[in-house]
């Protein structure tokens, strides 16, 4: 059971150029979503979606853009790469919450590392 | 602004005794607490939750203590072992929207042998 795929690994990329960090998950998590981790930040969202076809904005969107065609597929775009998109990549997933019966549990991807020169 | 703090950046203790881990948050519109462990060149994972209903939930080593009126939450590993040195992050689930959490910048525990 492979959970959350996120490819690559690592990428450098010059200012302007576009990337799209992948994630898969094989658990048929209906939710996905996408998180940043900048040095004494913590890790913040960036776009989420709850299904095929619905994505929302995050704490941190601008930059950033997202599809959800499959229910295992979330992809990452950044149109046009700037020093400040420098950081580690998350991709998250989980099932829906159900309230306080129990909290939606995340798990992650092992992580995307992003440099912008 | 942040809106769940853990203002320690690291923490060192001795194998064997207790390692406490604090986090605070700023506003009421959290339903839901949880640690997540990261290890290097991993993703973080789960470890422990707590509902806000709550003021204590316990799992093997690891419990959760939940202070509503202080906004504040502690993680307690006892005893604390080698192969818990990571990082550990706090999050709050957003009560409003199951789907937005909110993470801690995270506490580097470092377990001396």
């Amino acid at each position: 059971n492979a959970g959350v795929t996120q490819t690559p690994k690592f990428q450098v990329l010059k200012t302007g150029q576009s990337m799209t960090l992948q994630c898969a998950q094989d658990m048929n998590h209906e939710y996905m979503s996408w998180y940043r981790q900048d040095p004494g930040m913590g890790l913040r969202l960036i776009h989420y979606s709850v299904g095929a076809g619905i994505t929302d904005q995050g704490e941190v969107p601008n930059g950033y853009n997202v599809s959800r065609s499959t229910t295992e597929d979330f992809p990452l775009r950044l149109l046009s790469a700037a020093p400040s998109q420098t950081s580690v990549y998350f991709c998250a997933s989980s099932q829906p919450g159900q309230g306080l019966s129990g909290a939606n549990v995340l798990t992650f991807g092992a992580g995307s590392r992003l440099t912008v020169l | 602004d942040q809106q769940v703090k853990q203002n320690s950046p690291s923490l060192s203790v001795q194998e064997g005794r207790i390692s406490i881990l604090n986090c605070d948050y700023t506003n009421s519109m959290f339903d839901y607490f949880l640690w997540y462990k990261k290890y290097p060149a991993e993703g973080p994972t789960f470890l422990i939750s707590i509902s806000s209903i709550k003021d204590k939930n316990e799992d093997g080593r690891f419990t959760v203590f939940l202070n509503k009126s202080a906004k504040h939450l502690s993680l307690h590993i006892v005893p604390s072992q080698p192969g818990d040195s990571a990082v550990y992050f706090c999050a709050a689930r957003n009560r409003y929207n199951f789907n937005k959490f909110y993470f801690g910048s995270g506490t580097k525990l470092n377990v001396k042998p």
